[in-house]
């Protein structure tokens, strides 16, 4: 069966540190890999997707960016952490392109102090 | 541009009695609906989706949803609420030939006992 992992589950950084979370999914090939963030419990904001290695198309123009550098690996980055990165960070992917839902892993929190 | 509503921040719901989440969408096109429920500091887990078809879907948990092309609803739905039902749900869509899953901002369900 396929699972997703995320880590680190938690983090804490100071401002203008870097940052890394990483996503990777287990059990299918080529999947289209998403990463969302949700700041203060409520609405998700779609900030990255990947439909395959190498192919990354950004939603929300920031200080983030991401990277697929293997088939079932999503990498999330900041060279410099704001105070307004702080949230809840999930990546997802899908199963059944052709009318699927999206698989979420159980995310990292991040905090900027 | 496809867009997801949520009008209620919160639902307050007795046990034992039904309960309704609202959601409308705006989206080109025949769209591809779902609902998730996320439990504090956890991931998404998926509930239901409308894809073509009969308009009530039946998911997990003994929710159900109604999809409404008139109106451009998709409400949930569950006959008799259960005080484990409390958490935020989350209305999405998809837009056929798409990649991109967009969020409503969430409702918070809580069930009273």
């Amino acid at each position: 069966s396929q699972t997703i992992h995320q880590w680190p589950a938690t983090l804490v950084q100071p401002v203008g540190s870097p940052l890394s979370l990483e996503c990777t999914v287990e059990g299918t090939s080529n999947p289209n890999l998403y990463w969302y963030r949700q700041a203060a419990g409520r609405g998700l904001q779609l900030l990255f997707y990947s439909v395959g290695i190498g192919q990354i198309s950004s939603e929300v123009p920031q200080n983030l960016s991401a990277s697929r550098p293997q088939d079932r690996q999503f990498i999330l980055s900041s060279k410099k952490l704001l105070l307004s990165d702080s949230g809840f960070y999930l990546c997802a992917w899908i199963g059944d392109w052709n009318t699927g839902e999206l698989f979420f892993g159980e995310g990292s929190r991040l905090t900027v102090l | 541009a496809q867009s997801v509503a949520q009008p209620e921040d919160q639902v307050n719901v007795a046990e034992g009695n039904p309960l309704t989440v609202k959601c409308t969408y705006s989206v080109s096109g025949n769209p591809y609906l779902f609902w998730y429920v996320q439990y504090p500091n956890r991931g998404l887990q998926f509930l239901l989706k409308y894809i073509t078809g009969d308009n009530l879907v039946k998911g997990s948990y003994g929710f159900e949803a109604e999809f409404n092309k008139s109106q451009t609803s998709f409400h949930l739905k569950k006959p008799s609420a259960l005080v484990s039902d409390s958490a935020l749900y989350f209305c999405a869509v998809r837009a056929p030939g798409t990649y991109k899953y967009i969020f409503g901002t969430g409702t918070r369900l809580k069930v009273l006992a």
